[in-house]
């Protein structure tokens, strides 16, 4: 089925680091979703972004839905060790069902 | 304060053995889905049921069935399962037009 392309796939970085993640979609998509899911733990919603141009932050996140509809990025501010995980955007189209295209995932490391 | 509560967290089954993993919500949200992930993947939809409408996904084996007896409540069942279905399941509800909620997953292990 349709896939989000989601970059990078993962980045090793240093404590205090700023992280920037994206995913683009050749299809438009009327919400972006961000979750972060830790090991053996479901995902969870980070931030969720509803309008074209649309920029919102959760304390050091901070997400931006691309003014095209197909693309949205996740930047992570003075990155901490709790930061670890991957990271998922989805798409949602809103409509009955509420059917969501996964990325494939960026898998986040930090180093103290 | 877990609002989609999924048992157990880990399950243990043999090859071939029925066996049925179960999900739970208070959020009262109308639309509830089954998603299969296996390691360093996304995860993959299997079904929803909006109300009580199921939709299976067109992918998704024939193994696989759900029952939703009422709103709060979603079991999966995995009529036979094979090595090959060893993985992460995920539960998640959603209002309808709303961001999907997520268990925290049983992880199913086939021997």
């Amino acid at each position: 089925g349709q896939q989000l392309n989601q970059s990078p796939q993962s980045m090793f970085i240093q404590e205090g680091e700023d992280v920037s993640m994206n995913c683009t979609s050749s299809s438009i998509f009327n919400t972006w979703l961000w979750y972060k899911q830790e090991p053996g733990e479901g995902p969870v919603l980070l931030i969720a972004l509803y309008k074209a141009g649309e920029l919102t932050s959760n304390g050091r996140l901070t997400a931006q839905f691309g003014i095209t509809r197909k693309d949205s990025f996740l930047n992570i501010s003075a990155s901490i060790p709790s930061d670890v995980g991957i990271y998922f955007c989805a798409g949602q189209l809103g409509s009955a069902g509420n059917m969501l295209t996964f990325g494939g995932g960026t898998r986040l490391m930090v180093k103290p | 304060d877990a609002m989609v509560i999924q048992n157990p967290r880990y399950q243990v089954t043999q090859f071939g053995k029925p066996v049925t993993l179960s999900c739970s919500q208070t959020l009262n949200h109308n639309v509830m889905y089954w998603y299969q992930q296996k390691s360093s993947q996304a995860p993959k939809l299997l079904f929803h049921y909006y109300d009580k409408d199921f939709n299976n996904e067109a992918d998704t084996p024939d193994n696989f069935q759900s029952r939703r007896p009422n709103t709060s409540f979603c079991f999966l069942d995995i009529r036979s399962p094979g090595l090959g279905d060893a993985a992460m399941y995920l539960c998640a509800t959603s209002r309808s037009g709303s961001p999907l909620h997520f268990g925290n997953g049983t992880r199913l292990t086939v021997t």
